[in-house]
């Protein structure tokens, strides 16, 4: 049974350059979230959704950020323009359903903006 | 806010015993899980406390004290392969607020 699959694993871009990320849930999870990761500020939830809708979006740290889940399988992360101080490891992680204990992690996207 | 407090690392010895403390300030409280990370991994499920008491899972124990909000994650014989970080995160309002890990290093 595969994963959580993210896409790229490693980024290396430049300040002002759009990225986009990509996640591909568990097929049959209903519920899918983003982190960042830094040695500052730890863990971070950026974005939520449930049943492919947006969910709780307050920790998504700028207008810069956007994401989508056009359908049940997929969904994206783009930040536009990107800056240094995005660099981080972003995961994307699902969940059966809301509330359900478990999230299952992505391998995670290592993104440093230059 | 949110707010979790865990000891930032710890040191052992292979087949020692190690607690790792959490202690949260949360809204709308419905549980404390535990998640294990390895150096460049990513983070993995290890255990759910929703009620009071201790939840047993081979080497790995959680326990949750609502009323001290405070949990724990006690690891048992340890081995080298248990060198990670260790979160402990709040299950709130549907969604994890994370701490800031606890680093855990292993030495024969």
């Amino acid at each position: 049974d595969a994963g959580v699959i993210q896409s790229p694993r490693h980024e290396v871009t430049e300040m002002g350059q759009e990225v986009t990320l990509r996640c591909k849930p568990i097929s049959g999870h209903n519920s899918l979230f983003w982190y960042r990761q830094t040695m500052m500020r730890g863990l971070e939830l950026l974005i939520y959704f449930n049943n492919n809708v947006p969910i709780d979006d307050s920790g998504m740290p700028e207008d810069r950020f956007s994401a989508k889940m056009p359908n049940a399988s997929f969904s994206t992360l783009k930040i536009q323009p990107s800056e240094p101080r995005d660099s981080a490891v972003y995961f994307c992680a699902s969940s059966p359903g809301l509330g359900t204990d478990t999230q299952y992690f992505g391998p995670g996207t290592r993104l440093t903006v230059l | 806010g949110q707010s979790l407090e865990q000891p930032s690392e710890v040191t052992a010895v292979e087949g020692a015993i190690v607690q790792i403390n959490c202690t949260y300030q949360t809204s709308g409280f419905y549980g404390l899980s535990w998640y294990q990370q390895h150096d460049g991994g990513a983070p993995t499920f290890l255990s759910y406390n929703a009620l009071d008491g201790l939840e047993e899972t081979g080497r790995f124990s959680s326990f949750l004290s609502r009323s001290d909000s405070y949990g724990y994650l006690l690891l048992q014989e340890l081995q080298m392969k248990d060198s990670a970080s260790y979160f402990c995160a709040a299950l709130n309002d549907y969604k994890l607020s994370f701490g800031a890990g606890t680093t855990v290093t292993v030495r024969a």
